[in-house]
């Protein structure tokens, strides 16, 4: 069975200053990593995944994430965050193994930019 | 395009009662899931179809908790009778393809359902 793991409740940075959110993961087979954000009373919105390649993605709103295979890591960043960034970050993965696509997610990191 | 459309989005009841939860995934998609979300934890499976059928139910309490997708569209979920421990955001997700590892989930708003 995945599992993901966010070791930070909480991440607080100054505007303009880069963003880093961790997470790391377990599964078998290849992983697919997902970043999710959730802004209060609103669903979830897709940030960027991980399939396959380049191990450095780009997705949304200025967010890009780093693959490390070796360190079963995948962390999000963003160069220079924005007060509009402050929201709930869900890693979540999935394996590569039939039967088995179910999507795990991390409890969660509360990021807080302030001006 | 419009998103997954949730409703109602708030929900207040007392333990024992009965409720549901309605679901419309993005127009097209043929794989729809429900979570449960508790507060202070990342939203959990309860339930995947593809297209009218159950693919994954092992998550879901079925003494009490239903779900079905008839027609292969819009979605329903039903808690009867409903438990304290209950409490939490209900959220549905739909995504284009079968469901695999790679396809990208698209989540609705929620229901936020209260048990007194």
């Amino acid at each position: 069975a995945q599992s993901v793991a966010q070791p930070e409740d909480q991440v607080n940075v100054a505007e303009g200053n880069p963003l880093t959110v961790k997470c790391t993961y377990s599964v078998s087979g290849n992983p697919y990593l997902f970043w999710y954000v959730q802004y209060p009373n609103r669903g979830l919105q897709f940030l960027l995944k991980y399939i396959t390649g380049d191990n450095l993605v780009k997705g949304s709103y200025g967010f890009e994430a780093e693959f490390n295979k070796s360190q079963t890591s995948f962390h999000l960043k963003k160069p220079s965050a924005l007060v509009s960034d402050s929201a709930l970050y869900f890693c979540a993965v999935r394996g590569s193994v039939s039967n088995d696509y179910k999507l795990s997610f991390g409890a969660g990191t509360t990021v807080t930019v302030r001006a | 395009e419009a998103g997954v459309a949730q409703s109602p989005r708030y929900k207040i009841i007392e333990k024992r009662q009965s409720v549901a939860f309605w679901c419309n995934p993005i127009s097209g998609h043929a794989t729809l899931y429900w979570y449960q979300q508790i507060l202070g934890q990342g939203p959990k499976l309860l339930i995947q179809f593809q297209n009218n059928g159950v693919v994954d139910d092992s998550q879901l309490p079925k003494d009490r908790f239903s779900a079905e997708r008839l027609k292969g569209v819009d979605s329903t979920l039903k808690i009867q009778p409903a438990k304290l421990e209950d409490s939490a955001v209900y959220l549905c997700a739909s995504s284009f393809f079968s469901g695999g590892a790679a396809d990208t989930q698209y989540f609705g708003p929620g229901t936020r359902l209260t048990v007194l």
